[in-house]
């Protein structure tokens, strides 16, 4: 069983800066089976990023994955005020990080 | 259009059995490189996966849970049903379906969610 540990647990920003999200592995996780998700509060997940770097559709081009093997990241190039909420990852439609909440500064 | 959306009781007792239905439309699940998920998150925590049904009956469930869960299928009906027995208090959370997409395994599409107390 593959677990996915996500740090920090907190990121606290302000609009405009970079955020640099990080996942990773337990074991190694093809790039292809990698997901990243937005939660806001009260609202259900969803999906940002596929295959560790393909934004899913309608998805602004200031998200972006990378990663491969054991180590991901996702970065949000410039922040946006709808942008902070809770960000997880997933490997291949099963286990979930814990979770990244980037909040205001 | 992908839509899903969960139903099933918003309160049970502990040791009962919890019984959810995903309806869904915009998909069938007798087409190959499909699959339905299932997902909880208790209030304020983070999200669990529990159970994965694929469009040719093959199932995954969370290893921590998979003698507690059952996800079957009515395709004719275009619904997903996850049992879970011997419900806790610490089961107390929101569960979601969601759409999932094989060769990838990403969730494209969620329900809303349902929110299942348990409770004496």
């Amino acid at each position: 069983e593959i677990v996915l540990t996500q740090s920090p647990g907190t990121l606290s920003l302000s609009p405009g800066e970079r955020a640099t999200l990080s996942c990773r592995a337990s074991q190694s996780v093809s790039s292809s089976y990698l997901a990243w998700y937005q939660q806001k509060p009260g609202q259900a997940p969803r999906l940002l990023i596929y295959g560790a770097s393909s934004r899913a559709t309608g998805i602004p081009d200031r998200f972006s994955g990378s990663g491969s093997g054991t180590d991901f990241t996702l970065t949000i190039s410039r922040l946006e005020p709808e942008d902070f909420a809770v960000y997880y990852c997933q490997q291949y439609g099963r286990a979930f990080g814990p979770g990244t909440k980037v909040d205001i500064k | 259009q992908i839509t899903l959306k969960e139903s099933g009781p918003t309160l049970v007792k502990p040791t009962q059995t919890l019984t959810l239905t995903c309806t869904f439309s915009g998909f069938s699940l007798s087409t190959g490189g499909v699959g339905v998920g299932w997902v909880r998150q208790p209030p304020g925590k983070a999200l669990e996966w529990l159970a994965l049904l694929y469009w040719d009956e093959d199932k995954r469930y969370s290893p921590s849970l998979k003698s507690r869960l059952t996800i079957t299928k009515d395709t004719s009906k275009n619904q997903v049903v996850l049992t879970m027995t011997n419900m806790d208090p610490v089961d107390t959370a929101t569960y979601y379906c969601a759409h999932m997409d094989y060769d990838s395994g990403k969730y494209d599409s969620w329900g809303q969610g349902t929110l299942v107390t348990v409770s004496s």
